[in-house]
């Protein structure tokens, strides 16, 4: 049981290039989420995921969009990258049930230049 | 809309000394509420939570929480600080509404309090 894994946990682009950010769990949780962290700053929801082939808004979406095609999985896409996009990227996921404790991944450091 | 206020962002003690770092809420509803520990370059490891059941809520690493409904705090606590301690402490509130709530279950941060120990 691996828990909520997010690929890659480190990466550099320049101005303009895309990316995928993946992260998957194997805890057959429901609910899935993307976070970014920035210095001073706690965790902000970019977007979320209640179940398979459903995604949303969160509170700062902007230059994002997500991917929920699989159950476990939960993809982030950066499709052309900006330096306010230097950040720190968590994924989370919690179950349906009455279990409340969201897991988090360990986070995927992106430098933008 | 939920919102979390981390009274301090810097709270430095020494070692054996007590630990006290504060948090308001504000929530339209009964709220759930955790507090997250992040230590340098780590990811995220949740203390404590409290949803609804005792207002007093033991944690991992001797630290405890106290909901204060009247109050609106979750203030964080431990007796005697170990150098282990030094971290970044998250407070959070979930946008769940009730057991049976299927909304979208997220949770909002405080800006964070960076505990330092002195030895």
């Amino acid at each position: 049981n691996a828990g909520v894994t997010q690929t890659p946990k480190f990466r550099v682009l320049k101005t303009g290039q895309s990316m995928t950010l993946l992260c998957a769990q194997d805890m057959n949780h429901e609910y899935m989420y993307w976070y970014r962290q920035d210095p001073g700053m706690g965790l902000r929801l970019i977007h979320y995921s209640v179940g398979e082939g459903t995604t949303a808004k969160g509170e700062v979406p902007d230059g994002y969009n997500v991917s929920r095609l699989k159950k476990q999985n939960f993809l982030l896409g950066l499709e052309s990258a900006a330096p306010s996009q230097t950040s720190v990227y968590f994924c989370a996921s919690i179950s349906a049930g009455e279990e409340e404790t969201q897991y988090f991944g360990p986070g995927t450091r992106l430098l933008v230049l | 809309a939920q919102s979390v206020t981390q009274l301090d962002s810097h709270v430095s003690v020494s070692e054996g000394t007590p630990v006290l770092l504060r948090c308001n809420y504000s929530s339209s509803y009964s709220p759930s509420l955790f507090w997250y520990v992040q230590h340098p370059n780590k990811g995220l490891q949740l203390l404590l939570k409290y949803t609804s059941a005792a207002t007093l809520v033991k944690g991992i690493n001797g630290f405890e929480a106290e909901f204060k409904k009247s109050e609106t705090s979750f203030h964080l606590t431990k007796p005697s600080a170990h150098m282990s301690d030094a971290a970044e402490y998250f407070c959070v509130v979930s946008d769940r509404r009730s057991k049976t709530d299927t909304g979208r279950r997220a949770l909002t941060f405080g800006s964070g309090t960076r505990l330092q120990v002195q030895p």
